[in-house]
């Protein structure tokens, strides 16, 4: 068990929907990543926060969001679905701050979202 | 961001040392090595890290060449439960920071 949380763990819905995908740091860690994992393009990065900014951006979609809240959780926004979102999506956390050049990530257990 | 090149499988013996190699001869100087590894669709598992020299805790232990161009892994004692795909990721490059490039990795199995 990393410490780290994601809810739900799986999720089914349609295209053309919009979801939300949680996830709690491990206590103390300030940096939450996403990072999204399909069959054909394996794990990716998608966006860093740290301590409630946005720090680093990757191969996140514009029809993508995420924030992190004040209690330092972080939420990952999904809208307009598509076949091909479907994926798994983890979150990761670190003590942060960028910079940092051997902070570790610990990653959650990992939300599987269908699109239908 | 450093290249890395690791057999895409591998199999062990349960109870011997499985030892997975990774080149990454690119890997600029103030970038870390790092291995994780993910067991099928859970999230991935950090084991270890380490920048020059040879590394060891409670999972593994890490052999990173002089030259820092390449490193291994070292399971010491594999168990049916290391059967996994193995990353080698350098960390620690310029803009990159902070994020992980997860390549292909190399598939371990390890068998009874």
């Amino acid at each position: 068990d990393s410490g780290v949380t994601q809810t739900p763990k799986h999720l089914i819905t349609a295209t053309g929907q919009r979801v939300t995908l949680r996830c709690s740091p491990r206590s103390g860690d300030l940096s939450v990543y996403w990072y999204q994992q399909s069959l054909d393009q394996g794990l990716q990065f998608l966006i860093q926060y740290y301590n409630g900014e946005e720090r680093a951006k990757g191969n996140i979609l514009e029809r993508f969001s995420a924030q992190q809240f004040p209690d330092l959780h972080s939420e990952l926004n999904l809208s307009s679905l598509e076949l091909g979102d479907s994926a798994l999506y983890f979150c990761a956390s670190s003590v942060g701050p960028p910079g940092v050049r051997s902070d570790t990530q610990y990653f959650g257990p990992g939300t599987r979202l269908t699109v239908l | 961001d450093a290249k890395t090149t690791q057999p895409p499988s591998m199999d062990c013996a349960e109870g011997r040392a499985a030892n997975l190699p990774c080149n990454h001869s690119t890997i600029s100087g103030n970038e870390y090595v790092y291995w994780y590894r993910q067991i099928h669709s859970q999230g991935p598992q950090y084991i270890i890290h380490g920048l020059k020299n040879n590394e060891t805790n409670e999972m593994a232990s890490l052999i990173i060449t002089e030259d820092r161009k390449s490193s291994t892994l070292i399971l010491p004692h594999a168990t049916l439960r290391d059967t996994a795909v193995y990353y080698c990721i350098p960390v620690g490059g310029g803009s990159t920071l902070g994020r992980l490039y997860f390549g292909r990795g190399t598939q371990l199995t390890v068998w009874p």
